[in-house]
């Protein structure tokens, strides 16, 4: 079935630094969405991306989706401490409405 | 406007009891999923009802099972648990089928199975 692999999986990074992360795919998406998800809460929608090579920003955070449909970016400016939790990437699935991907950690150091 | 909610928050069950998880939609939104999240799967999707019919189903065991009704409330239902079931399970809903992945996740219900 469909994988999306997100890396990396945890990172540790200084207030103020900016953050990247990506979203592979193993075959191709026509949606990439980007969740964030605080402890003891629901993941909640920070970008949609609808289009090959679109670049969306949402205040600090942009993200691409990748041109060949099997990747996707989130960059995040300029991270302050509640940046800190789980990003998701997902896609519509095949037999599943949204296919997650594993996950990358963010922790903010002061 | 009121966000989706779940009840209970928390619960602890034993094995072999079974279990019904409660979701209340934003109002006007007809599409109700739900997703089981572990440590080691991560998010998995269950199944997705929208006009009280269940539209979409994942790769989980007949004790999985859901319906809605006519107010788009929703309710899923684990029967003969097992400590595996341990997980949080999310609810999230959305104006209707479809491209619009507009979904709004409730924040949960922690399942302890002991």
């Amino acid at each position: 079935g469909q994988q999306l692999n997100q890396s990396p999986q945890s990172m540790f990074i200084q207030e103020g630094e900016d953050v990247s992360m990506n979203c592979t795919s193993s075959s191709i998406f026509n949606t990439w969405l980007w969740y964030k998800q605080d402890p003891g809460e629901g993941p909640v929608l920070l970008i949609a991306l609808y289009k090959a090579g679109e670049l969306t920003s949402n205040g600090r955070l942009t993200a691409q989706f990748g041109i060949t449909r099997k990747d996707s970016f989130l960059n995040i400016s300029a991270s302050i401490p509640s940046d800190v939790g789980i990003y998701f990437c997902a896609g519509p699935g095949t037999a599943s409405k949204l296919t997650f991907g594993t996950g990358t950690r963010l922790q903010v150091t002061l | 406007k009121a966000g989706v909610t779940q009840t209970p928050r928390y619960l602890i069950k034993t094995r072999g009891q079974q279990v019904t998880l409660s979701c209340s939609p934003i109002s006007g939104h007809r599409s109700v999923s739900w997703y089981q999240q572990t440590p080691g799967q991560g998010l998995q999707f269950l199944f997705e009802y929208f006009s009280e019919t269940q539209r979409n189903k994942g790769n989980f065991p007949g004790r999985f099972s859901g319906r809605q009704f006519s107010n788009s409330r929703s309710e899923m239902n684990v029967s003969t648990l097992e400590l595996g079931d341990s997980a949080l399970y999310l609810c999230a809903s959305s104006l209707a089928l479809g491209r619009d992945y507009g979904y709004t996740f409730g924040s949960g219900t922690r399942l302890t199975v002991v």
